[in-house]
């Protein structure tokens, strides 16, 4: 079975721009987290969508929005890039509301120039 | 709110020598708590898990026990291979109700042959 995926696997932005990143879950999974990784750092939690409703969200500005389709697909979007905003962005999934065990997907590296 | 505190890196060993990696957490409630391994350039992978007070997880060598009494999951292996060097992560599934992740801020761990 495929594991959780995501895309782009690199990106670069200018500041000011906006950006769009994208997760499909792994099959049967109905839950999706995103979290921002800054190098040399753990992940900080983004937020957490169950059956396309927001369950949970993290310390991170409105600049920062999600969304989850019906067929549980995830868009990570970011407005108004700062050069702090580079890092890995990571997605995980986990088959129910609760949240565990949750599976990451390879990340998307971002870069803010 | 909850937090996790792991021990500095680097961690550099010997090929065949034995592994700790200290990890302690700060929870109101019980949470379940994960170790995750990082290689480079890649996500994050699930390397073992404790659901409840003095749970052991294991796999792949790696060893880890829950323990209430002194909010510890220490992250041990008897041998270490140079195929282990990573970075290792320790998270808790957040009490509060999101289902969140917290991390540690990761260990790296170099073996040399």
């Amino acid at each position: 079975d495929a594991g959780v995926t995501q895309s782009p696997t690199h990106l670069i932005k200018t500041r000011g721009q906006h950006v769009t990143l994208r997760c499909s879950p792994i099959s049967g999974h109905k839950s999706v987290s995103w979290y921002q990784q800054v190098l040399g750092q753990g992940p900080q939690f983004i937020f957490q969508y169950y059956e396309k409703e927001e369950r949970g969200r993290g310390n991170f500005p409105d600049r920062f929005s999600a969304r989850q389709f019906p067929n549980y697909s995830s868009e990570l979007n970011v407005n108004a890039l700062l050069l702090g905003d580079s890092a890995l962005y990571l997605c995980a999934s986990s088959p129910d509301g609760q949240g565990y065990e949750q599976y990451f997907g390879p990340g998307t590296r971002l870069t803010v120039t | 709110g909850d937090s996790v505190t792991q021990m500095e890196g680097p961690v550099t060993l010997s090929e065949e020598a034995f592994l700790t990696i200290n990890c302690t957490y700060t929870a109101t409630g019980y949470p379940s708590l994960f170790w995750y391994v990082q290689y480079p350039g890649e996500g994050l992978q699930l390397l073992l898990k404790a659901t409840k007070a003095d749970d052991k997880g294991s796999n792949k060598g790696f060893e880890a026990t829950y323990r209430k009494e002194t909010t510890s999951f220490h992250l041990e292996k008897g041998s270490v291979q140079v195929s282990d060097s990573a970075v290792y992560f320790c998270a808790l599934g957040d009490t509060s109700g999101t289902y969140k992740y917290i991390f540690g801020t990761g260990t790296r761990l170099k073996v040399l042959a």
